[in-house]
């Protein structure tokens, strides 16, 4: 069975800073991956989806990468705002639309 | 283009009573899902319907929870009777057409607290 894990669970940073979220699955058989955001009291906004024949997809501020055969994804984020403040969540689409979740890492910049 | 829809936002019930969401996806969006978040955990598939027929319900339990996608648009998902460990927040999402390649957009989630 598919688990995806997420580390660190929390996160603080000061504002301008560049961070990096890790995120790690046990089964490569995976379609793609996914880089959600989820405020407080809101649904998830998808940020990034990475192809499983990507490396790496660019956003703005973001950049997610993935290791496929290592089981790993990153998502980096340069010059940290207030504003990103969120819970991060990663997924793993496996086969027939199903999506896994980690438990998330909450991050905190502070100004 | 509105997003997903969902109500309540809130729900508070005492243990052993009923208590049923609703959903409405994006317009034409043929793939509905409804995952479980608890507390501090990612989300957990609870159903997934294809237009109104369901594709997997393997983590649905079954005894207590139901779901219905009549006409293959909204869909409700009921509690019939709740427990303690059913409090989490319960999101609906839609995808079109359904690919494994195709994005799912998330409404903002029903809190259910259940004392």
């Amino acid at each position: 069975k598919q688990e995806v894990t997420q580390i660190p669970a929390a996160l603080s940073v000061p504002e301008g800073e560049n961070l990096v979220l890790n995120c790690s699955f046990t089964d490569s058989a995976i379609y793609n991956l996914q880089w959600f955001r989820q405020d407080p009291g809101k649904g998830l906004t998808s940020l990034l989806l990475i192809q499983s024949s990507q490396r790496e997809q660019t956003s703005g501020r973001l950049n997610a990468s993935l290791d496929k055969s290592s089981g790993r994804s990153t998502l980096y984020i340069a010059a940290s705002q207030p504003g990103d403040s969120a819970t991060y969540l990663c997924a793993v689409y496996t086969g027939a639309n199903n999506l896994f979740f980690g438990t998330g890492t909450r991050l905190t910049v502070i100004p | 283009e509105a997003g997903v829809a969902q109500s309540p936002r809130y729900k508070i019930i005492e243990k052993r009573q009923s208590v049923a969401f609703w959903c409405n996806p994006i317009s034409g969006h043929a793939t509905l899902y409804w995952y479980q978040q608890i507390l501090g955990q990612g989300p957990k598939l609870l159903i997934q319907f294809q237009n109104n027929g369901v594709v997997d319900d393997s983590q649905l339990p079954k005894d207590r929870f139901s779901a219905e996608r009549l006409k293959g648009v909204d869909s409700t998902l009921k509690i019939q009777p709740a427990k303690l460990e059913d409090s989490a927040v319960y999101l609906c999402a839609s995808s079109y057409p359904g690919l494994i390649t195709d994005t799912q957009y998330f409404g903002p989630g029903t809190r259910l607290t259940v004392l």
